[in-house]
């Protein structure tokens, strides 16, 4: 069935540095990536996506990108501040355009 | 501001309790999904709903029912609640539309214990 593999399940940076997390899917189908930032005692909240017409998206210190051939999609945070501490989950629209079906999370955490 | 509201932050039930989680959104979405959050398994989906008293299975439906009378509103429903129920729930809406993407709020979530 579908799947969206997420790694690290967790990652620890000093604060300044730069930030990855690497998810791949299994629906060759999947046409729409969207990445979720979960706080302490909140739900999860959109803070970027991308569409597989397109290979690389920016916003401000966060950017992702995505390799349709390698079935890849990454997440990168530059210039990582003691906020951007959180729960980052991936995800993959499926064949059904009724789903998302989600990565299981990166806790980052970010060294002062 | 979408707001998506959950009932109640924290829940203790007993096992074989029937318990009922109201989740309410305010921005007139006719979508509106329940997850389920585990450690290491992410987030994975329960039932949704596309519309008043419209229901579709999702990955993990067992155990569960929803209910849609009105269309801010969508209960998730544990008819017999059992241990391994135990989790943190999401409750999820998003605008209409069956195209390319849109994006899902999400309540503050319920943290359930069955004991």
């Amino acid at each position: 069935g579908e799947n969206v593999e997420q790694h690290p399940s967790t990652l620890s940076v000093q604060e300044g540095d730069s930030a990855v997390i690497k998810c791949t899917y299994s629906d060759s189908a999947s046409n729409y990536f969207p990445w979720y930032k979960q706080e302490l005692g909140k739900g999860p909240q959109l803070i970027i996506d991308i569409r597989s017409n397109v290979g690389e998206k920016k916003d401000q210190r966060i950017a992702v990108t995505l390799n349709k051939t390698a079935k890849h999609f990454s997440l990168h945070i530059t210039e990582t501040q003691p906020e951007d501490s959180a729960v980052y989950f991936c995800a993959a629209r499926g064949s059904s355009a009724s789903k998302i079906i989600f990565g299981s999370g990166t806790r980052l955490s970010i060294r002062p | 501001d979408v707001k998506v509201t959950q009932s109640s932050r924290y829940l203790v039930k007993r096992t074989g309790e029937k318990v009922f989680l109201e989740c309410v959104q305010d921005m007139d979405h006719e979508n509106m999904f329940w997850y389920r959050q585990d450690p290491g398994l992410g987030l994975r989906l329960i039932y949704f709903s596309y519309d008043v008293k419209m229901k579709e299975k999702g990955d993990i439906p067992e155990g569960y029912s929803v209910s849609r009378e009105k269309k801010e509103r969508f209960s998730l429903i544990l008819e017999s609640a059992s241990t391994n129920q135990t989790s943190m729930y999401l409750c999820a809406s998003s605008p209409p539309g069956r195209g390319i993407g849109y994006e899902q709020y999400f309540g503050p979530g319920t943290r359930l214990t069955v004991t």
